[in-house]
């Protein structure tokens, strides 16, 4: 039973410049969120995927946007990158039909932006 | 707005010794859940304990026990006899009761334990 999946794990990128980061959420699980995680800091909620739309929003710049495709993956897109957007991305999923279970959580992306 | 202190950066313990990593929380629903994660050095968060806001009894899983306490607003976590592979960051989450699917989690910002053999 595959888990939560994410590519790439590393990721080095400019200032200005766009990143795709992508998730593939556990087998049965139709719901994606994804969390940015500062170094040193807990995961900060960016936004959570359902049905192919975004559901619910944290409090992220119109800089962060993502999709969710028929086979419940999802992808993260950052465009114009700053230093501060350096974090680990984790992304979740879930199952919709089970109400506030725990979510499963992949590896993350490591993203370190110069 | 919901918000989690977790007030202990680093902790560190000799194996075998016990510890309490402490979670406080500060939220404005009646109905919300609380949650323990473990972070190991790989980066994936592992859930630990999921708990609603309606059932105050202490709960035992092997090694690890959780208090919490409604009065206190706070989610305490001890690790008993603790060993080498307790090492990671630990957060306590919380979120809000969804009518579907899930609310966004709300985390501490963590406790780094060390367990020292």
């Amino acid at each position: 039973d595959a888990g939560v999946t994410q590519s790439p794990t590393h990721l080095i990128k400019t200032r200005g410049q766009q990143v795709t980061l992508r998730c593939s959420p556990k087998s049965g699980h139709d719901t994606v969120s994804w969390y940015q995680q500062a170094l040193g800091q807990g995961p900060q909620f960016i936004f959570q995927y359902y049905e192919e739309e975004e559901r619910q929003r944290g409090n992220f710049p119109d800089r962060f946007s993502g999709h969710q495709f028929p086979n419940y993956s999802s992808e993260l897109n950052v465009n114009a990158l700053l230093l501060g957007d350096s974090a680990l991305y984790l992304c979740a999923s879930s199952w919709d039909r089970e109400l506030n279970s725990p979510l499963h959580f992949g590896n993350g992306t490591r993203l370190t932006v110069t | 707005a919901q918000k989690v202190t977790q007030a202990q950066t680093e902790i560190s313990v000799v194996e075998k010794e016990d510890v309490t990593l402490d979670c406080v929380y500060e939220t404005r629903d009646t109905t919300y859940y609380l949650f323990w994660y473990k972070q190991p050095p790989s980066g994936e968060l592992v859930f630990l304990i999921r708990r609603n806001s309606f059932d105050e009894q202490n709960e035992i899983s092997g090694r690890y026990s959780w208090n919490f306490q409604k009065s206190t607003s706070s989610f305490n976590f001890t690790i008993t006899a603790s060993q080498v592979v307790d090492s990671a960051v630990y957060f306590c989450a919380l979120s809000g009761f969804a009518n579907f699917g899930n609310e966004k989690l709300t985390f501490g910002t963590g406790t780094r334990l060390t367990i020292i053999p």
